[in-house]
C-alpha cells in the first residue's frame, strides 16, 4: 500500500527526444509527488513536484503528468540532452497524524541521453 | 543553499569492523535521515531523527543505528559490518517533519570485504 513503482528501471533516449519515466502508486492518501534527480557521484536533488489537485506541472523542458483516478504519474523530459543523463526517482509523500510527512521513493530509472 | 555534508565519501572496511558514517548540515533542520541506495531498490530509509537525542527507526534498521547528540549532526553506525552492508549510505536533511523537501549529501560508498 505504500509503494510507489516505477518503470522503466533504465532508459536510452537520442538527444532532442522525449524521455518518458512512469510511476504507479496504490495509497490514495499520497499527498506529494516530487522528482528527484541524481547525476553520478551526486546526492539526488528535488528537480519538480507536484499536487494531485492538478494535472499537469510544467517547468522547462520538465513537465509531470498526474492522472488521480488511474493512480499514476510520469515524468517527460522534452528534448532530451546528454546533460539529462541522470538517475531519477519518482516519491509519493504520506502525512500522518502529528504533522510528520513520510516521504517513499520509487527504485529509480537511469537516463542515457545520445548524442 | 542547504549543505548536507558527510566526511567519507569512500571506505572499504573488513567484516566485523565497526563503522561510523557522519553527517553535518548547515540549516539548522530540524529532521535528518540515513538512507541506503542500492541498484533497482531505490533509496531506502534506515533511521531517521525528529530532532536532538530523538530517534526513529526506519524500513530497514536491522544491523545499523544511530546518533543524534548535536541538532547539527547525525551519525550512522554499523556495529559489526557486514558484506551485505555493502551500499551507497545517503544522509539527507529537512526543516521538519511538516516539510516535503529532502536535502541530500553526496553520499558514502562502502565496500565491506
Amino acid at each position: 500500500q505504500q509503494q510507489v513503482k516505477q518503470s522503466p528501471q533504465s532508459l536510452i533516449v537520442q538527444k532532442g527526444g522525449i524521455s518518458i519515466i512512469n510511476c504507479a502508486y496504490e495509497n490514495t492518501a499520497f499527498d506529494y509527488f516530487p522528482w528527484y534527480q541524481q547525476f553520478p557521484g551526486k546526492g539526488p536533488a528535488l528537480l519538480i513536484a507536484i499536487r494531485p489537485d492538478v494535472s499537469e506541472k510544467k517547468e522547462g523542458r520538465f513537465t509531470i503528468s498526474f492522472n488521480k483516478s488511474a493512480k499514476q504519474f510520469s515524468l517527460h523530459i522534452m528534448d532530451s540532452q546528454p546533460g539529462d543523463s541522470a538517475t531519477y526517482f519518482c516519491a509519493a509523500s504520506l502525512g500522518f497524524s502529528g504533522g510528520y510527512n513520510k516521504l517513499i521513493f520509487g527504485a529509480g530509472t537511469r537516463l542515457a541521453v545520445h548524442p | 543553499d542547504v549543505k548536507v555534508t558527510q566526511s567519507s565519501r569512500y571506505l572499504v572496511k573488513r567484516t566485523g569492523e565497526k563503522v561510523f558514517l557522519e553527517c553535518v548540515q548547515d540549516m539548522d533542520h530540524e529532521n535528518m535521515f540515513w538512507y541506503r541506495q542500492d541498484p533497482g531498490l531505490g533509496l531506502r530509509l534506515i533511521y531517521f531523527s525528529y530532532d536532538v537525542k530523538m530517534k526513529e527507526k526506519g524500513d530497514i534498521p536491522e544491523g545499523y543505528s544511530v546518533s543524534r547528540e548535536k541538532k547539527e549532526r547525525f551519525s550512522l553506525i554499523l556495529e559489526s559490518a557486514s558484506t551485505n552492508q555493502t551500499s551507497m549510505y545517503l544522509c539527507a536533511s529537512r526543516v521538519d517533519s511538516s516539510g516535503n523537501t529532502i536535502y541530500f549529501g553526496e553520499g558514502s560508498w562502502l565496500t565491506v570485504v
